[in-house]
């Protein structure tokens, strides 16, 4: 089985709208984290926000919040007021307790284009 | 603050040549982790290094190999490469290790084609 999905493919959002990227999990460790990543045409991975299996408050960045869901096992990312230089691959990440390495399993991700 | 950097950013091998790819850390990280991101993919760990060794491990045949030197930096190497190589492969550094909230720093990749 997947341990990260990401069913959009593509998503399209209006510049100032709010969006809504989906990620579904599995594993069956206690202790897990989740990342989301931006990925630009660069290429570059950037960090955008982290919630962990313990934490009782949903994640909160800036312009991105994670809707933590544990018993539905998902963690989608909300973008609130989108912009130009959202338009980006979105990756959802997660990292298991168990093992003791930086492995991080990736979803196949969500193309986001902001449209003016 | 220096972030991650890798060289070369783009690279053309033929099928069953030899590759290095390099990768500096972000000031003050001692841990690097290489991953392949194949056209369309999510990236999907190869390994990782810390204090010069390696201590974890992804899917991935024994021709891929890696160094870490005392500076930090890294190297990735691909022996016998073959067409499915082809790939952007990002490196990656964090100040730890293991830890489910360790964030890590990506650098913008190098793409390798093997034709």
């Amino acid at each position: 089985a997947q341990k990260i999905t990401q069913t959009q493919p593509g998503m399209f959002v209006q510049e100032k709208e709010a969006v809504t990227l989906d990620c579904t999990y599995d594993t069956s460790d206690q202790s897990y984290g989740l990342f989301w990543y931006k990925q630009p045409s660069s290429g570059e991975m950037i960090f955008l926000i982290y919630q962990g299996s313990y934490d009782e408050q949903n994640a909160t960045e800036g312009r991105y919040s994670l809707n933590f869901q544990k018993a539905r096992k998902s963690a989608n990312l909300v973008i609130s007021a989108s912009q130009l230089g959202d338009s980006a691959m979105y990756f959802c990440a997660m990292r298991e307790g168990q093992n003791g390495a930086n492995n991080l399993f990736f979803g196949t991700g969500t193309r986001l284009t902001v449209i003016p | 603050e220096t972030g991650v950097t890798q060289s070369p950013t783009h690279l053309i091998k033929t099928r069953g040549q030899q590759v290095t790819l390099r990768c500096s850390s972000q000031s003050g990280h001692n841990t690097v982790s290489w991953y392949q991101q194949a056209l369309g993919q999510g990236p999907q760990f190869i390994f990782q290094y810390y204090r010069e060794e390696e201590n974890g491990r992804g899917n991935f045949p024994p021709r891929f190999s890696g160094l870490q030197f005392p500076n930090y930096s890294s190297e990735l190497n691909v022996n016998a490469l073959e067409l499915d190589d082809s790939a952007l492969y990002l490196c990656a550094s964090s100040a730890g290790q293991g830890n489910t909230n360790e964030k890590l720093f990506f650098g913008s990749g190098t793409q390798l084609s093997v034709l």
